[in-house]
């Protein structure tokens, strides 16, 4: 059981060229996340899927497409980066009550995973 | 969406509790309060949930006063591992899709 995985772990682009980060879960979650973190920041949603086939606008989506294909996998594109993209990208995944657990100590608990360290120059 | 207000920093010394408050002054009926714990090049982490009055966990504690405006996290006899940014977010139930991470409060522990 792997949880949360991101792929890749680092990158570095140079401006105007695109790339897609793949965010995997294994645990049947129905919602997954793509949330950006700047330095001394707290994290920032860009967009959000409630199950498989949709996807959902954030706080700051503007410059990022996604998709879930898959119900397991969670895509956040950038078709033309640009240095404000620099960033810790991380990916995230949760229950529903429809989902695996009746807990209400649980119903807010999203799952991490390690993160992509992005670099636009 | 609830606005949440926290401490920017705290220091503290092992094996001291520490408690951190939030304020919540517009938290709505449905709203849960949720903290999650972060270590530096890492993902966030659940650390407790709850709704009203006090709820304990095997890492913290969470005390909810009556008119739910604000709440505490307790960390009893925190360790040099706990140094960690911690967050205080609220969202309605089954709503994890609407949780806003804040700028939260970045705890050290010094021996």
């Amino acid at each position: 059981n792997a949880g949360v995985t991101q792929t890749p772990k680092f990158r570095v682009l140079k401006t105007g060229q695109s790339m897609t980060l793949l965010c995997a879960q294994d645990m049947n979650h129905e919602y997954m996340y793509w949330y950006r973190q700047d330095p001394g920041m707290g994290l920032r949603l860009i967009h959000y899927s409630v199950g498989e086939g949709t996807t959902a606008k954030g706080e700051v989506p503007d410059g990022y497409n996604v998709s879930r294909l898959k119900k397991q996998n969670f895509l956040l594109g950038l078709e033309s980066a640009a240095p404000s993209q620099t960033s810790v990208y991380f990916c995230a995944s949760s229950y529903t009550l429809a989902g695996a657990t009746l807990d209400p100590d649980l119903y807010n608990e999203q799952f991490f995973g390690p993160g992509t360290r992005l670099t636009v120059l | 969406l609830a606005k949440t207000t926290q401490p920017i920093s705290m220091d503290s010394y092992e094996g001291q509790e520490v408690n951190i408050t939030c304020s919540h002054n517009n938290i709505a009926t449905n709203d849960y309060i949720t903290w999650y714990q972060q270590f530096p090049s890492q993902g966030p982490r659940f650390i407790i949930q709850g709704y009203k009055t006090k709820v304990t966990n095997e890492v913290a504690s969470l005390f909810i006063p009556a008119d739910r405006k604000s709440s505490t996290l307790s960390l009893p006899r925190v360790s040099l591992s706990d140094t960690a940014v911690y967050y205080c977010l609220v969202a309605p139930e089954d709503s994890s899709y609407k949780l806003i991470f804040g700028s939260g409060t970045r705890l050290l522990v010094r021996p």
